[in-house]
């Protein structure tokens, strides 16, 4: 099984809809974070987390929002999506101690 | 505004050629400068991270030059191999790792 595992791997919505995303993680890692990749602008920083209690803003987070329910798991959440929202989005968890960040494997989002 | 500039966006080389990536960065306050590997469908990978404090590290084929004055870094892949072939990102973080920045992103193509 993977360490860091993202639901779901793909999804096709409509504007306005709420969309959630969810990361798990077993690495016993505190820091997950969120990026945003898209073509010619690389992976962006849309929310971090250190532990359940602090969740930080990052460089893009405008139209998102972030809930840590535990220190496994990390959702992401737009709120009513839009089209420029279409994007692959990964999960990551961080090993403090190294600074190596862990990925999932993405999902892909498709906002109509 | 990118504070992690990466060149060139896309990249052909043959087979047992040398694959360079360039990436320049403004804030001297980055202390730590990884580089990730990325094949389709997947999540990136950390492949080797360098420090301020040393210009250059290699791990087998893969070399990090650094040059702190000019405020750049590069990846070197000796031998490429069609195997290389993936996105490769370049990446900063000040202290403590909380947040790291990527740069734009490289496609790498080896052909036979």
């Amino acid at each position: 099984d993977a360490d860091v595992t993202q639901t779901p791997r793909n999804r096709i919505t409509k504007t306005g809809k709420r969309i959630m995303l969810e990361c798990s993680q077993t690495k016993g890692h505190d820091r997950m974070y969120w990026y945003r990749q898209d073509p010619g602008l690389g992976l962006r920083l849309i929310y971090y987390s250190f532990d359940v209690k602090d969740i930080n803003k990052g460089e893009i987070s405008d139209g998102y929002s972030v809930s840590r329910q535990a220190q496994a798991k990390f959702s992401l959440s737009l709120e009513s999506a839009i089209p420029n929202q279409t994007a692959l989005y990964f999960c990551a968890t961080l090993a403090g101690v190294t600074g190596e960040l862990f990925f999932g494997e993405g999902s892909r989002l498709t906002v109509l | 505004q990118q504070q992690v500039k990466q060149s060139p966006q896309s990249l052909i080389v043959q087979k047992g050629g040398i694959s360079i990536i360039n990436c320049a960065y403004e804030n001297t306050a980055f202390d730590y400068f990884p580089w990730y590997q990325q094949f389709p469908g997947k999540g990136p990978a950390l492949l080797i991270a360098i420090r301020p404090d040393v210009s250059e590290k290699k791990e087998g084929r893969f070399t990090i030059s650094f040059n702190k004055s000019a405020k750049q870094f590069s990846l070197h892949i000796m031998d490429s191999q069609p195997g290389d072939s993936a996105t490769y990102f370049c990446a900063a973080s000040t202290g403590g790792y909380n947040k790291l920045i990527f740069g734009a992103g490289t496609r790498l193509a080896v052909h036979p």
